[in-house]
């Protein structure tokens, strides 16, 4: 089975754009999770999403929003990028039974720099 | 709230030699998982375990060995016989099963060096 693909894995942008990163689950996985990780914040969670559906959410602005496809593939976008949005993105995958917690698998991230 | 705290920040010991990694985390809820994450170099998170809240049942697998102990709210890992390719960043995670908990919270990771 292939694993969790997210694209691109780098992107440089400036102060005041917008981004877009996308993440390809597992096959067969209906749960997308993203997270933030930085040297400073560690690895924060940002949303989840299930059957097109957001199911929990993070402590971020509103600047950070996301949506997940019918295929359960996901998106996430950034407006107005600023320097401290700079970061790896990672996104993960899992099946989600809705009976226990499944572990999540994740992608090998974006890095994104802002400058 | 939840939370995750990995006190030791960095390890460095010698091949072979045994190594703990200590996390202990809070939460109010009854139902939980425990998991375990390896980040190496290439930056790509790895599953390593999952564990709930009502298996406090010591697991092993191969060289790694958790041991969760509900009492103390901590759930240690254990690598034997440390190899080089054990190098990488180690991070516990806690997840609730239902309302505002229900996402992952990570520690801040523990960086382990293992030196040939």
């Amino acid at each position: 089975k292939a694993g969790v693909t997210q694209t691109p894995r780098y992107l440089i942008k400036t102060r005041g754009q917008q981004v877009t990163l996308s993440c390809s689950p597992i096959s067969g996985h209906r749960s997308v999770s993203w997270y933030q990780q930085t040297p400073g914040q560690g690895l924060q969670f940002l949303f989840e999403y299930f059957s097109e559906t957001q199911r929990n959410k993070g402590n971020f602005p509103g600047r950070f929003s996301g949506r997940q496809f019918s295929n359960s593939r996901s998106e996430m976008n950034v407006s107005t990028l600023e320097l401290g949005d700079s970061a790896l993105y990672l996104c993960a995958s899992s099946y989600f039974s809705g009976i226990y917690v499944d572990e999540q698998y994740f992608g090998p991230g974006t890095r994104l720099t802002v400058t | 709230a939840q939370k995750v705290t990995q006190a030791q920040t960095e390890i460095s010991v010698v091949e072979k030699e045994d190594v703990t990694l200590d996390c202990v985390y809070e939460t109010r809820d009854t139902t939980y998982y425990l998991f375990w994450y390896k980040q190496p170099p290439s930056g790509e998170l790895v599953f390593l375990i999952r564990r709930n809240s009502f298996d406090e049942q010591n697991e092993i697998s191969g060289r790694y060995s958790w041991n969760f102990q509900k009492s103390t709210s901590s759930f240690n890992f254990t690598i034997t016989a440390s190899q080089v390719v054990d190098s990488a960043v180690y991070f516990c995670a806690l997840r609730s099963v239902t309302g505002a908990n229900s996402k992952l919270t990570f520690g801040k990771g523990i960086t382990l060096s293992v030196r040939p």
